[in-house]
């Protein structure tokens, strides 16, 4: 079945340091992908997304690229801060339903 | 545009008992999702309803169960609730439109706790 697959957490980083979180998926088809972020106490939001292979997804200073060869969506981003603290969760979409990975916390030290 | 609205935000019940969750899902959305997270078992799809039809259903037991009224509104219920039902329980909803990427909204969730 489909599935998602991201790097264990928590990942700690000093601020201003570059992020990378990898994700890569196995599916049928050609799904859609998303990276989603929750705060604590929070829901979930929509952080960036792609639609098709080469897609890049970008949003907030955190970018994405839709990888079909390697069947990998990894988020990164360039510096991060320590309002960026939080759970990130890579995503596929099948018709209406998301297929989440388990999550990667990101803590970021001042 | 107000959001995904979720209540209650927190509840507490025992074992055996019931519990409805409702949704207001963002003003023209017709389709609304509802999601389990746990530590163990993370995010997981419960089901999905669009136009008040079940259109998709995750892999739990009968004791789950949901609706979705004209408005688009929706309710979950959980009976003979166990232990394993702790959960924050995640309503999405999304437009449906030809060529629409389907993003999904969250709201933040109704925290279950079963003792």
């Amino acid at each position: 079945g489909d599935s998602v697959t991201q790097m264990e957490g928590p990942v700690t980083l000093s601020e201003e340091a570059f992020l990378t979180i990898n994700c890569t998926y196995t599916a049928t088809g050609y799904p859609s992908l998303f990276w989603y972020v929750q705060y604590p106490g929070e829901g979930l939001q929509l952080l960036l997304k792609a639609t098709k292979a080469d897609d890049k997804g970008s949003n907030k200073g955190f970018e994405a690229t839709y990888r079909k060869e390697t069947t990998s969506f990894h988020l990164e981003k360039g510096s991060v801060q320590v309002s960026d603290s939080a759970v990130y969760f890579c995503a596929l979409k099948y018709g209406n339903k998301l297929v989440f990975g388990a999550g990667t916390i990101l803590r970021v030290k001042s | 545009k107000a959001g995904v609205t979720q209540t209650p935000r927190y509840l507490i019940k025992t074992r055996g008992q019931q519990v409805t969750l409702s949704c207001s899902p963002i003003s023209g959305h017709r389709s609304v999702s509802w999601y389990q997270q746990t530590p163990g078992q993370g995010l997981q799809f419960l089901f999905e309803y669009f136009s008040e039809t079940q259109r998709n259903k995750g892999n739990f037991p009968g004791r789950f169960s949901g609706r979705q009224f004209s408005n688009s509104r929706s309710e979950m219920n959980v009976s003979t609730l166990e232990l394993g039902d702790s959960a924050l329980y995640l309503c999405a909803s999304s437009q449906i439109t030809p060529g629409n990427t389907g993003e999904l909204f969250f709201g933040e969730g109704s925290r279950l706790t079963v003792l």
